[in-house]
């Protein structure tokens, strides 16, 4: 089955230390996102990458680093700088091109960040 | 700014009963809105779309949503909930020609038997 795997599904962490999420598509999708869910704020961009080794900030990029060094994964590290990084953590993906807005986000099932 | 408002953080309705999940966006030039639907930590699943054409939008599981561009406003409504229709609906927009998708707080559907 085509879709997006998000991995691990529950991390903790202790404050200081940097963690990483992990997306992988199997969709051939060239766009890529990673969204920040907390309650009663809805869903925020991190980071997005329209194609490989490209990438762009989103609204709330600071504290965070991705990389796209293929076109099937798109992983998010979480740095000690990030001041408050308990959330659950979205990663997406849809085609892109000409109509690329009128696309679909395809979701993973979230990984849900945990800091002690 | 494009912004995008879900005005109703909770709504309740019982089952067989008609809903109504309100949207308002704010977006200059053509907008593309969305509804997505969030079951229990589980990413978003997508329901339907607006893009063009026949205002009144059909999507998946019965669901449906009226663009009225002088109200700027996309509703989703389902003419008869069902209890499994329970979960956080999601509203969003997209300025034509933009890679940015910018999502509404959500609404938590609550469909009671």
């Amino acid at each position: 089955d085509g879709g997006i795997t998000q991995s691990p599904k529950y991390l903790f962490r202790k404050e200081g230390q940097n963690v990483t999420l992990s997306c992988e598509q199997n969709l051939n999708h060239d766009a890529m996102y990673w969204y920040r869910q907390d309650p009663g704020q809805g869903l925020r961009l991190i980071y997005y990458s329209q194609i490989v080794n490209d990438f762009q900030k989103g609204d709330i990029a600071e504290g965070y680093s991705v990389s796209r060094e293929k076109k099937e994964s798109f992983p998010l590290t979480v740095t000690s700088a990030q001041k408050n990084p308990t959330a659950f953590y979205l990663c997406a993906s849809s085609m892109a091109g000409a109509l690329s807005g009128a696309n679909v986000l395809t979701f993973g099932a979230g990984s849900r960040l945990t800091v002690l | 700014a494009q912004s995008v408002a879900q005005p109703e953080d909770q709504v309740n309705v019982a089952e067989g009963n008609p809903l109504t999940v309100k949207c308002t966006y704010s977006v200059s030039g053509n907008p593309y809105l969305f509804w997505y639907v969030q079951y229990p930590n589980r990413g978003l699943q997508f329901l339907l779309k607006y893009i063009t054409g026949d205002n009144l939008v059909k999507g998946s599981y019965g669901f449906e949503a009226e663009f009225n561009k002088s109200q700027t406003s996309f509703h989703l409504k389902k003419p008869s909930a069902l209890v499994s229709d329970s979960a956080l609906y999601f509203c969003a927009v997209r300025r034509a020609n933009t890679d940015k998708l910018i999502f509404g707080t959500g609404t938590r559907l609550q469909v009671f038997p």
